[in-house]
């Protein structure tokens, strides 16, 4: 079974400038999640998709973040314009939708943005 | 609010030796407790869990029991192999959220 798919691994942008990471969630997987992994601290969600639509997004940086999952499949993140506190590890993760108290996520391997 | 606290790292121990890796919890109600563990350049996997006190989840010989009067939920194995070196998370959820600690590093010496 493959596993969930992330790109770019890595990514060296300038402050202000734009950035977009997709994912591709593992086949049949209803929910989708974004999650923030700054240096030195544990996964913070950023944003939850059930099918192509948002569950929470409570903690996702509405004036620069965006993402969506238009047809229910893979996902993109964006970041406009990037601070340099937005260097982290961006990961996705995916879920059936029978899982119960997210005990069944699969994480991909992450895409690494350095903000200069 | 809820949150997770573990030991910070890197914690270093020699192959063979005993590890414990302390993870204490703080949260209304009853959560559900998790240990995921991330080896270097792959995504964090789902390492053991345990649904409700008294609970021990264990997997590839680690151990962790949920406790309900000291609200922890500690990470232990006897013997630990080189293999073993990775970044280790202990988790939360509730009400279909997931908390997750900072992490702890783990590095084993043969």
């Amino acid at each position: 079974e493959a596993g969930v798919a992330q790109s770019p691994r890595y990514k060296i942008i300038e402050k202000r400038q734009s950035v977009a990471f997709w994912c591709n969630p593992i086949s049949g997987h209803a929910t989708l999640y974004w999650y923030q992994q700054i240096l030195g601290q544990g996964p913070k969600l950023l944003i939850q998709f059930q099918n192509n639509g948002v569950v929470d997004d409570s903690q996702l940086p509405k004036d620069r973040f965006s993402a969506e999952r238009l047809k229910g499949v893979d996902s993109t993140l964006k970041i406009q314009p990037a601070k340099l506190e937005d260097s982290a590890v961006y990961l996705c993760a995916s879920s059936p939708a029978w899982a119960v108290y997210n005990e069944k996520l699969f994480f991909g391997s992450g895409t690494q943005l350095s903000v200069l | 609010g809820d949150s997770v606290t573990q030991m910070e790292g890197p914690v270093t121990l020699s192959e063979e030796a005993f590890l414990t890796i302390n993870c204490t919890y703080t949260a209304t109600g009853y959560p559900s407790l998790f240990w995921y563990v991330q080896y270097p350049g792959e995504g964090l996997q789902l390492l053991l869990k345990a649904t409700k006190a008294d609970d021990k989840g264990s997997n590839k010989g680690f151990e962790a029991t949920y406790r309900k009067e000291t609200t922890s939920f500690h990470l232990e194995k006897g013997s630990v192999q080189v293999s073993d070196s990775a970044v280790y998370f202990c988790a939360l959820v509730r009400d279909d959220k997931i908390i997750f600690g900072k992490g702890t590093r783990l590095h084993i010496l043969p």
